[in-house]
């Protein structure tokens, strides 16, 4: 069985710019979580997705948003990029809301802020 | 607010021995409790999890203890392996498990041979 792809694995984008990430949960999976990952502060989550509808969003400003579509793949999108932004962004997928249905993550997508 | 504390960046055992990965938190909500295993360019993967009805769980080399009195929760690892380095995640949820994970910023654990 597949599991959670994240394209692109790695980016590189300029101060000011925008960015889309993908998220391909596993087949049959309905709910997507997208997290932050920096050094200094872990993993911080930033929004769950379920039946394309958002669950749950953290403390993160209005330049992050995301999706979700009817196959369950999810986009987050961050505008007007900042070097603090810089970071790995991971998605986890599960069978229906909440962690106790097989919640997996992907490998992420690297992404630096020049 | 840090609401899931992992206080030891890093942490050095010998092959053999016993790893301790210790976790505190603060939000007396939390009742469902989580650790993840990291390796560079990986995501996390699940290791073991404990719900508040437990004070412990164990799995194979794996033994996680909760001590709700203390919100505290301990990761313990007998023996520990060279390929046991990676970096520990302790993760909290409430409502059994149906809130968003909290995780702490992780210890980077190393086994020497």
């Amino acid at each position: 069985k597949a599991g959670v792809t994240q394209t692109p694995r790695y980016l590189i984008k300029t101060r000011g710019q925008q960015v889309t990430l993908s998220c391909s949960p596993i087949s049959g999976h309905r709910s997507v979580s997208w997290y932050q990952q920096t050094p200094g502060q872990g993993l911080q989550f930033l929004f769950e997705y379920f039946s394309e509808t958002q669950r749950n969003k953290g403390n993160f400003p209005g330049r992050f948003s995301g999706r979700q579509f009817s196959n369950s793949r999810s986009e987050m999108n961050v505008s007007t990029l900042e070097l603090g932004d810089s970071a790995l962004y991971l998605c986890a997928s599960s069978l229906e809301a909440g962690i106790n249905y097989g919640y997996t993550f992907g490998s992420g997508t690297r992404l630096t802020v020049v | 607010d840090q609401q899931v504390k992992q206080n030891s960046p890093s942490l050095s055992v010998q092959e053999g021995r016993i790893s301790i990965l210790n976790c505190d938190y603060t939000n007396s909500m939390f009742d469902y409790f989580l650790w993840y295993k990291k390796y560079p360019a990986e995501g996390p993967t699940f290791l073991i999890s404990i719900s508040s009805i437990k004070d412990k769980n164990e799995d194979g080399r794996f033994t996680v203890f909760l001590n709700k009195s203390a919100k505290h929760l301990s990761l313990h690892i007998v023996p520990s392996q060279p390929g046991d380095s990676a970096v520990y995640f302790c993760a909290a949820s409430a409502q059994g498990g149906s809130e968003k994970l909290v995780f702490g910023k992780g210890t980077k654990l190393t086994v020497n041979p």
